[in-house]
């Protein structure tokens, strides 16, 4: 079985804040893990992803996620917010590929308010 | 540029109709899925399929159909057997199963 937490549903910063967005999941085998943005009314767009090499991620617009297993986290991090990064985050788990589970499994999602 | 088509974005149906949503992958990808999103709830599986001509459900299929017979193509059917229909409909496809999942813009459904 495999599980996300996103703890808190909405986050707010100023602009040039640092963004820090948090998820932890459960998971019996080795996971991959995943982070997604969604703006309104649009379909989600891959921001990063972990697949058991470094557990520091780089991904598109400036974000990063450090795998932490001892903690079961994958925490999403921008040095400095902008306003156009105003938009829903989800967390995503699936099991590494050979597993029986096909399933991607999100969390409920965080959304990130922006203020000048 | 290769994609996730899905049509229309937006779409109105009296209860008791039947509707088709519509999911085009240029991709490749052998695997294919449909989300329902609904406010606070995050992404629910309603159907994904690994490869053409199956499919398997997922988590909350009732009131749903679909079909794959094409690789590129897996369309949706709300049944009027569905019965909180109104939602954000999104479709992903993956090159396999596990990996990374590609979202479509998402059809918003109202019914009434």
């Amino acid at each position: 079985a495999q599980s996300v937490t996103q703890l808190g549903s909405h986050v707010s910063v100023s602009e040039g804040a640092l963004v820090l967005l948090r998820c932890n999941y459960s998971s019996s085998v080795p996971p991959y893990l995943f982070w997604y943005v969604q703006y309104p009314n649009q379909g989600l767009q891959l921001l990063l992803k972990y697949t058991s090499a470094a557990t520091l991620v780089k991904g598109i617009n400036g974000f990063e996620a450090e795998f932490k297993k001892s903690e079961t986290s994958f925490h999403l991090t921008k040095p400095s917010a902008h306003m156009s990064d105003a938009a829903e985050y989800f967390c995503a788990v699936s099991p590494s590929p050979g597993g029986s589970n096909y399933k991607l499994t999100f969390g409920k999602g965080t959304l990130l308010t922006v203020n000048p | 540029d290769g994609g996730i088509t899905q049509s229309p974005k937006y779409l109105f149906r009296k209860e008791g109709q039947n509707v088709t949503l519509s999911c085009e992958q240029n991709l490749n990808h052998d695997a294919m899925y449909w989300y329902r999103q609904d406010p606070g709830q995050g992404l629910r599986l309603i159907y994904y399929s690994q490869i053409v001509n199956d499919f398997q459900k997922g988590d909350i299929a009732e009131g749903y159909s679909v079909s794959r017979e094409k690789k590129e193509s897996f369309p949706l059917t709300v049944t009027s057997a569905q019965k909180n229909p109104t939602a954000f409909y999104l479709c992903a496809s993956s090159i396999a199963p596990n990996y990374e999942q590609y979202f479509g813009p998402g059809t918003r459904l109202t019914v009434t």
